[in-house]
C-alpha cells in the first residue's frame, strides 16, 4: 500500500525567505510523485512531478523538489517566498502512472510581509 | 482549449437524499477520475472511468457510483446522503489511463 505524510499542517514563512514544505511518502514499487496547489475555492494545479530520471526537479513559479529515495522524501523548496504562494500544498504519489493518486493531508503555507 | 469544468458549483442536500455531480473533461481526454476532498484533508481517490468502464475504484462504498458517455463526460452519483458525505467533489480527466490528470474546480456538496 501506498502513503504520504506531509509534515507540519500549517508553514509560515516571510515574504523573501525559503520555503520548504516536507512530504515522505511509503511505497513497494518505483513511485511517481507529485506537488499540487490549491488555492481557496479553486481545484488543484500541478506544480511539479518526478517519474523517473533527474532526481532534482523544477516546476512552475519557482518551486522545485528533490526525490530521495535513501530517506523516502520529496521535499519542495522554493528559494524566495512570495505572497502569491499563500495556498494549500499537496504532496501525491502513484504506482508507476498517474491514474490513481494518493495524497497526503496537505500543508497550508502562509506568507507574512 | 476549454479546461475541466464541474456543475453545480454548490450544492445542499438533506441526509437521505441523492446526488448527481457532473463533470466535462477536456478536450481529447478520454480518462476521468474523481476524488472526495472532506474539509482539511486531501483528496481521496473514488474511481476512475476510461472509456466509459470503471479502471479502478477506491475504498468507498457502493452507494457511490459514476458513468462515462461517449464523449467522455462523467457523472458520480451519492445515493443516501450521510452527513460525512459533505466535502468538495473533485473531477480530474486525462488523455489516457496513465496520462497527468488535470482537475476541474470542484462541487462542494453540503449534506445537512
Amino acid at each position: 500500500a501506498q502513503s504520504v505524510t506531509q509534515l507540519g499542517s500549517h508553514v509560515s514563512v516571510s515574504e523573501g525567505a525559503l520555503v520548504l514544505l516536507r512530504c515522505n511518502y511509503s511505497s513497494s514499487v518505483p513511485p511517481y510523485l507529485f506537488w499540487y496547489v490549491q488555492y481557496p475555492n479553486q481545484g488543484l494545479q500541478l506544480l511539479l512531478k518526478y517519474t523517473t530520471g533527474a532526481t532534482l526537479v523544477k516546476g512552475i513559479n519557482g518551486f522545485e523538489a528533490e526525490f530521495k529515495k535513501s530517506e523516502t522524501s520529496f521535499h519542495l523548496t522554493k528559494p524566495s517566498a512570495h505572497m502569491s504562494d499563500a495556498a494549500e500544498y499537496f504532496c501525491a504519489v502513484s504506482s508507476g502512472g498517474y491514474n490513481k493518486l494518493i495524497f497526503g493531508a496537505g500543508t497550508r503555507l502562509a506568507v507574512h510581509p | 482549449e476549454t479546461g475541466v469544468t464541474q456543475s453545480p458549483t454548490h450544492l445542499i442536500k438533506t441526509r437521505g437524499q441523492q446526488v448527481t455531480l457532473r463533470c466535462s473533461s477536456q478536450s481529447g481526454h478520454n480518462t476521468v477520475s474523481w476524488y472526495q476532498q472532506a474539509l482539511g484533508q486531501g483528496p481521496q481517490f473514488i474511481f476512475q472511468y476510461y472509456r466509459e468502464e470503471e479502471n479502478g475504484r477506491g475504498n468507498f462504498p457502493p452507494r457511490f457510483s459514476g458513468l462515462q458517455f461517449p464523449n467522455y463526460s462523467s457523472e458520480l452519483n451519492v445515493n443516501a446522503l450521510e452527513l460525512d458525505d459533505s466535502a468538495l467533489y473533485l473531477c480530474a480527466s486525462s488523455l489516457d489511463r496513465q496520462d497527468e490528470q488535470y482537475f476541474g474546480p470542484g462541487t462542494r456538496l453540503t449534506v445537512t
